[in-house]
């Protein structure tokens, strides 16, 4: 799996959007870009895919640089709920592969 | 309510007692995986199933075992477990070639 960057750390306050960046520079041309996060004490949860086009679900949109060799995930409006570790990770779903490389991580803090 | 349970959730052990961890998914996904979280390192498969009686290892397999008899449960044996194992295991699961799975909540193992 090609590998993904991310920032440690970032801070935001409640209720303002957040973008949580993503370096891949090494993304292939079937490497789709998913997100998930982990709240405090509980396994990861799955948040958004993309591959090409920017996406939009109901947690958090997906940017996808036109190169695709950066992504950011944003967070609307952010809420003491969303401090989790985010992590960016890039899966080749048509190789058949279902296994998750999970990096270290964006560790994001909400304050009030 | 579609989800993915583990038991026990907490687990203190000593060195050489064979121990199960049992994970059960209800949502009929033929793909099933195990995981270990340890600080600095992330998450790491230990060993997957595309489905019943098709096992294989993943980055991590050594000292541990997996069975997949019924499409619905997927245990992790440590036959004789050892210091180095302890950490924060997750059970996953998933349709093949989905891009979404689901973890379960996790479960703290301490050998000491």
């Amino acid at each position: 799996d090609a590998k993904t960057t991310q920032p440690n750390s970032m801070e935001s306050n409640e209720e303002e959007p957040v973008h949580l960046p993503c370096n891949h520079s090494t993304i292939s041309g079937t490497d789709y870009i998913h997100w998930y996060r982990q709240l405090p004490s509980q396994g990861p949860e799955y948040v958004i895919h993309g591959l090409t086009s920017n996406v939009n679900n109901r947690m958090a949109s997906l940017a996808i640089a036109e190169d695709r060799k950066s992504s950011t995930l944003i967070l609307h409006r952010a809420t003491l709920r969303d401090a989790a570790v985010y992590y960016c990770i890039l899966r080749d779903v048509a190789g058949g592969g279902n296994k998750l490389t999970f990096g270290t991580g964006t560790q994001l803090k909400v304050e009030l | 309510e579609a989800q993915v349970t583990q038991n026990p959730r907490y687990l203190i052990t000593v060195t050489g007692k064979k121990l199960t961890v049992t994970c059960s998914q209800n949502m009929n996904h033929e793909y099933m995986s195990w995981y270990r979280q340890d600080p600095g390192l992330g998450l790491r498969q230990i060993y997957y199933s595309m489905n019943v009686e098709v096992t294989d290892k993943g980055d991590v397999p050594e000292g541990y075992k997996v069975s997949r008899k019924e499409k619905r449960n997927f245990p992790l044996i440590l036959e004789s477990p050892s210091p180095n194992q302890t950490s924060l295991y997750f059970c996953a699961s998933s349709l093949v070639r989905s891009y979404e799975q689901y973890f379960g909540p996790g479960t703290r193992l301490t050998v000491t």
